[in-house]
């Protein structure tokens, strides 16, 4: 079946210590997102790529980075977690244009000790 | 940008039926999306309205007045399994702009 797939589904790093997420999808679909979610509040886009253009949101720390090497893989980087980014990370994707649904990967529930 | 608001809670007995307002203002209107979450998952697509009126979907049914900047869900025949968030969301070109969601409890 055509998917996003996360990995890990849960992850566990120490503070300061660098965590890769990783986002797959089988849709061929243009667009890729990260949003980060925590409990209770709406999911917060961080950025997306619309195919290999990066598109950052103005309000994303420069803690976060990503890559997407190809159309279906990307990469979320936390390159110094804190505990204020615990949080569960969904990564989704959308064709091109305006109206399109977005397809939601499981997620990563990320906790920094 | 966009503003959209959303009730934080809603409780209600199995069988019952249930309405979810949203309000949005937005600087263009492209549709708005009605989303599910049940907890620690991740949303899923419920439906998609961009011309005013009510699309019903099964038990699920949604509205929409662009004048009024205003939709609703609609959940008959309501189950325990529909105990979960419902995220109301507008789209921005190819972005989605999220409300905080409402809880929706279902009681035996």
């Amino acid at each position: 079946d055509a998917m996003v797939i996360q990995n890990p589904r849960y992850q566990v790093t120490q503070f300061g210590k660098p965590v890769t997420l990783s986002c797959s999808q089988t849709l061929n679909h243009n667009v890729m997102y990260w949003y980060q979610q925590k409990s209770s509040q709406a999911p917060k886009l961080l950025f997306h790529y619309y195919d290999k253009d990066f598109n950052n949101e103005a309000d994303t720390p420069d803690n976060f980075q990503s890559r997407r090497p190809n159309t279906s893989f990307c990469f979320l980087d936390i390159r110094s977690p804190g505990l204020g980014d615990a949080a569960m990370y969904l990564c989704a994707t959308s064709p091109s244009g305006t109206g399109y649904e977005q397809y939601f990967g499981p997620g990563t529930r990320l906790t920094v000790t | 940008g966009q503003n959209i608001d959303q009730p934080t809670e809603m409780t209600a007995t199995e069988g019952a039926i249930v309405q979810i307002n949203c309000t949005y203002q937005t600087s263009g209107f492209n549709g708005l999306f009605w989303y599910q979450q049940h907890a620690g998952e991740a949303p899923t697509f419920l439906s998609y309205n961009v011309l005013d009126g009510l699309e019903e979907k099964g038990r699920f049914s949604s509205f929409l007045s662009r004048s009024k900047g205003y939709s609703y869900l609609l959940l008959k025949e309501l189950q325990m399994k529909d105990s979960a968030s419902y995220l109301c969301a507008v789209p921005n070109d190819y972005k989605l702009s999220f409300g905080a969601g409402t809880t929706v409890t279902v009681r035996a």
